[in-house]
């Protein structure tokens, strides 16, 4: 019963480095996202994925990429680390276009 | 550009009473209209899902209305509890977005004391 799960739960890194955020999510959902809360804001999307191999931009996707070629994975990929990528960073999936969806528990990065 | 506004920002209670949170929004059209319940450190999850034609739903001690006339909603607590204490968050989705847009409120922080 593990839905979504997001590895790391916590990272800190360094100006200039790379990283990726791994998302996987075992309830065969068509659609899945990435989005960013920073502190006393609402949630913001980076990038979705209506299936494997579709990906497409959300309202803040500079600075970041992903990729789909599973249906459970939606790794997101941070090339050149800056400190405004500071925040916490939320998968989540749903079965269906308009529909209820489902969170992991967060990636909390801090950029130094 | 759609908005989604919430309010009061932050609420403080005691154990056991009611309380009512606000959401406005500009969105149009939308399809559905989403109360998510975001414990500290957590990822938000689902309290209740009403589409444009309910004007109300409740989930256990949670009641969500909806006017899409005015575009408000509200998520009504009865007899709160510690367990309460959360940020909860309004999320309508946005018909005209090819993919899935769902436009997020700021959430209204809630602290339920003993």
């Amino acid at each position: 019963n593990a839905g979504v799960t997001q590895t790391p739960k916590f990272r800190i890194l360094k100006i200039g480095q790379s990283m990726t955020l791994q998302c996987t999510q075992d309830m065969n959902h068509n659609y899945m996202y990435w989005y960013r809360q920073d502190p006393g804001m609402g949630l913001k999307l980076i990038y979705y994925s209506v299936g494997a191999g579709i990906t497409d931009k959300g309202e803040v996707p500079n600075g970041y990429n992903v990729s789909r070629s599973t249906t459970e994975d939606f790794p997101l990929r941070l090339e050149l680390a800056a400190p405004s990528q500071t925040s916490v960073y939320f998968c989540a999936s749903s079965p269906f276009r308009d529909p209820e969806a489902f969170f992991g528990q967060g990636t909390r990065l801090t950029v130094v | 550009k759609n908005q989604v506004e919430q309010s009061p920002q932050s609420l403080i209670i005691l154990e056991g009473k009611n309380c009512t949170l606000q959401c406005n929004y500009t969105v149009s059209p939308f399809s559905n209209l989403r109360w998510y319940k975001q414990d500290t450190g957590r990822g938000p999850v689902s309290l209740t899902i009403m589409t444009f034609s309910e004007n109300t739903k409740s989930n256990g001690r949670y009641t969500a209305t909806l006017d899409a006339d005015t575009k408000q909603s509200s998520l009504h607590i009865t007899a709160s509890q510690l367990s309460d204490s959360a940020s909860y968050i309004c999320v309508v989705i946005d018909r005209n977005q090819a993919g899935t847009a769902l436009i997020f409120g700021k959430g209204t922080t809630l602290s339920v004391s003993s």
